[in-house]
């Protein structure tokens, strides 16, 4: 199948920096890309749909001005949490999807962990 | 609204012993459903979809899910569970309106030997 790379896989910061996550798709181009946010023990929460070469679409209540996302090219996506803080750790998850439609399969990146102490 | 409904939030079953995880949805139109599953602090890996067709559709490590359209349901089953097996098993629903996904609150799956 399709491969999805996250990087980085793991962050801890300090409150108040800025950290970025990126998102690939390794051998497939992806015009949409989705970003994701869970918690322990819960589900996925999608946070916005990163679409190549135009703004991305934020779910309701998700502050796009903390969560910067950029999708510059076919195979990368870039989510930046900005001036963060400690209760935006948490596990956040990258998806692309081979086409469009209900029925095209999302793979999905390992994920990264960001700690905010 | 479409949304995805995973009723158990914690199973146990012994290693060897079958396994069904529950699954239903609400979707006007023809649903397209997946099952996913997550290792701890991992991403998460397709076992299964079902577009049309054939109502029984056989997965990855042994995994089959049936699609019965009059209980809006998509259950995962296995006949003989893995310690490796244990994890987080998502159910998913695909629609075309967004091009996104709706995700169960997911299934944590516990083996004992």
């Amino acid at each position: 199948g399709a491969v999805v790379s996250q990087h980085p896989s793991w962050v801890i910061c300090k409150s108040g920096t800025s950290v970025k996550i990126e998102c690939r798709s390794l051998d497939f181009q992806a015009t949409t890309m989705f970003w994701y946010r869970q918690f322990p023990k819960q589900s996925l929460m999608l946070m916005a749909t990163s679409n190549e070469g135009s703004k991305a679409t934020y779910e309701q209540g998700v502050e796009k001005d903390k969560f910067l996302i950029n999708h510059a090219s076919l195979t990368l996506s870039t989510l930046t949490v900005t001036s963060a803080h400690p209760e935006d750790s948490s596990f956040y998850i990258c998806s692309a999807r081979l086409g469009r439609g209900g029925n095209t399969e999302a793979f999905f990146g390992q994920g990264t962990r960001l700690t905010v102490v | 609204a479409q949304s995805v409904t995973q009723p158990d939030i914690h199973i146990t079953v012994s290693e060897g012993a079958s396994l069904e995880l529950r699954c239903n949805y609400s979707y006007g139109a023809t649903p397209y459903l997946f099952w996913y599953v997550q290792s701890p602090g991992q991403g998460l890996q397709l076992l299964l979809k079902y577009f049309s067709g054939d109502t029984l559709v056989q997965g990855i490590k042994g995994f089959e899910a049936e699609f019965k359209r009059s209980q809006s349901s998509f259950n995962l089953r296995k006949p003989s569970v893995h310690w490796s097996d244990a994890a987080e098993y998502f159910c998913a629903v695909g629609v075309n309106t967004g091009n996104q996904f709706y995700f169960g609150t997911g299934t944590s799956l516990t083996v004992i030997p």
